[in-house]
């Protein structure tokens, strides 16, 4: 079963331009993490954040969670074209076990 | 790349037919995790293993099987293949030590199933 879902389920915006993407989950959570996809291809981490944290920053990346509405979104500054492809984020409730949203899909245009 | 690998990249079989996947894991990773992932879906939690026992399954039936190894590869097995099965199949490798774990999973790039 799906926990995260991610919102909107497709997004298209210019090179330049900011991208945001939300997730919501249904249980408590160890961590949440964010993956993207090309092309049905390996997943790639991207970032990971802790369930008492409520910011996290990797180069353009940028992730906010908020336990008490569970929520995270996931912040793309500055696009590339290369930036196109999915993105999913992932829970971990304290297993190791990963349950995914059915993702975002980001097309960045030249 | 994450040092995961998978083989074969792409499978074709028949409905009724068996297939067995194969995952070498990341150098220094002792858990494998496998993942189903249907066309336009999120990948799905099949099980886990750690020090070659099963660690953790999702909601799978029991003709979905695996292996681990003591060199931590890792084997998916499918008995019976029915059309639902054809998917992306992903294992991912991470580091478990007594009760701390690495939470980063690194993925394989997936083998495609097809099942006719």
């Amino acid at each position: 079963s799906q926990q995260g879902e991610e919102d909107p389920q497709a997004l298209s915006i210019q090179e330049g331009e900011n991208a945001t993407m939300n997730c919501s989950y249904k249980t408590s959570i160890n961590n949440l993490q964010w993956y993207r996809q090309n092309s049905g291809r390996g997943l790639v981490h991207l970032i990971l954040i802790r369930s008492n944290e409520r910011e996290k920053h990797s180069g353009r990346l940028r992730v906010t969670l908020d336990t008490s509405k569970k929520s995270s979104s996931l912040l793309i500054t500055a696009s590339r074209a290369a930036d196109t492809a999915s993105y999913f984020c992932a829970t971990d409730e304290g297993y190791s076990t990963l349950t995914f949203g059915k993702g975002t899909m980001l097309l960045v245009s030249p | 790349e994450t040092g995961v690998t998978q083989s074969p990249t792409h499978l074709i079989k028949t409905r009724g037919q068996q297939v067995t996947l194969r995952c070498s894991s990341q150098s220094g990773h002792n858990t494998v995790s496998w993942y189903q992932q249907a066309l336009g879906q999120g990948p799905q939690f099949i099980f886990q293993y750690y020090r070659e026992e099963e660690n953790g399954r999702g909601n799978f039936p029991p003709r979905f099987s695996g292996l681990q190894f003591p060199n931590y590869s890792s084997e998916l097995n499918v008995n019976a293949l029915e059309l639902d099965d054809s998917a992306l199949y992903l294992c991912a490798s991470s580091t478990r030590s007594g009760t701390a774990n690495s939470y980063e999973q690194y993925f394989g790039p997936g083998t495609r199933l097809t099942v006719t």
